[in-house]
């Protein structure tokens, strides 16, 4: 079975500080990470794939199949970064399993 | 190019009653997925359509839901009758397959008030 955790709701850090946000999976296979985002009032969209290694708006996660988790980590936050935040997690069948989300909220 | 399409935007119905949302994918997409949104939780898949076959659809309550994509193109989803638990943001998202660089693009989604 698919299943991803993230254990926090809710997070708060102050502008500048760093963040990070947990996400633990459980997959018997080798799985597809991502991280999606949804600002006020926007829609859901991809953030990050763990597959292109890349840097997007300041995060990035690293996938260690060790641990089973795919955190998601900025050194400086920014008061635009605060939105709801959800990993993701596509197994064998393609099929997207989220997580609960953590809502981030950067204060000034 | 234009994004995923939905409406309606909210609905708002008594239990028993039957409700339907729409979706328009981006052109040229052939996946699309509908997923379920309880508050407070992330979304869950209830049924993907690969054109206007049926991929994935074991999570579908399908007693009470339905889901059809005749053309390959735009969807309707159904609830009949709808419970109090169905209340919810209903997401459709689409996505030109389901290979693994795939990314899926989502609507604004309809959030449907049970009472």
């Amino acid at each position: 079975a698919q299943r991803v955790t993230q254990p926090e709701k809710l997070l708060s850090v102050f502008k500048g500080a760093p963040v990070e946000l947990k996400c633990n999976y459980s997959y018997s296979g080798s799985p597809e990470l991502f991280w999606y985002v949804q600002y006020s009032r926007q829609r859901l969209q991809l953030l990050l794939r763990h597959i292109s290694r890349e840097s997007i708006k300041g995060f990035t996660a690293d996938l260690n199949k060790g641990e089973t988790s795919f955190h998601l980590k900025k050194p400086f936050a920014q008061e635009e970064d605060s939105a709801m935040y959800y990993c993701a997690l596509k197994g064998g069948a393609q099929k997207l399993v989220f997580g609960q989300g953590t809502r981030l909220t950067i204060n000034p | 190019e234009a994004g995923v399409a939905q409406s309606p935007r909210y609905k708002i119905i008594e239990k028993r009653q039957s409700v339907a949302f729409w979706c328009n994918p981006i052109s040229g997409h052939a996946t699309l997925y509908w997923y379920q949104q309880i508050l407070g939780q992330g979304p869950k898949l209830l049924i993907q359509f690969q054109n206007n076959g049926v991929v994935d659809d074991s999570q579908l309550p399908k007693d009470r839901f339905s889901a059809e994509r005749l053309k390959g193109v735009d969807s309707t989803l159904k609830i009949q009758p709808a419970k109090l638990e169905d209340s919810a943001v209903y997401l459709c998202a689409s996505s030109l397959s389901t290979g693994r660089l795939n990314e899926q693009y989502f609507g604004p989604g309809t959030r449907l008030t049970v009472t």
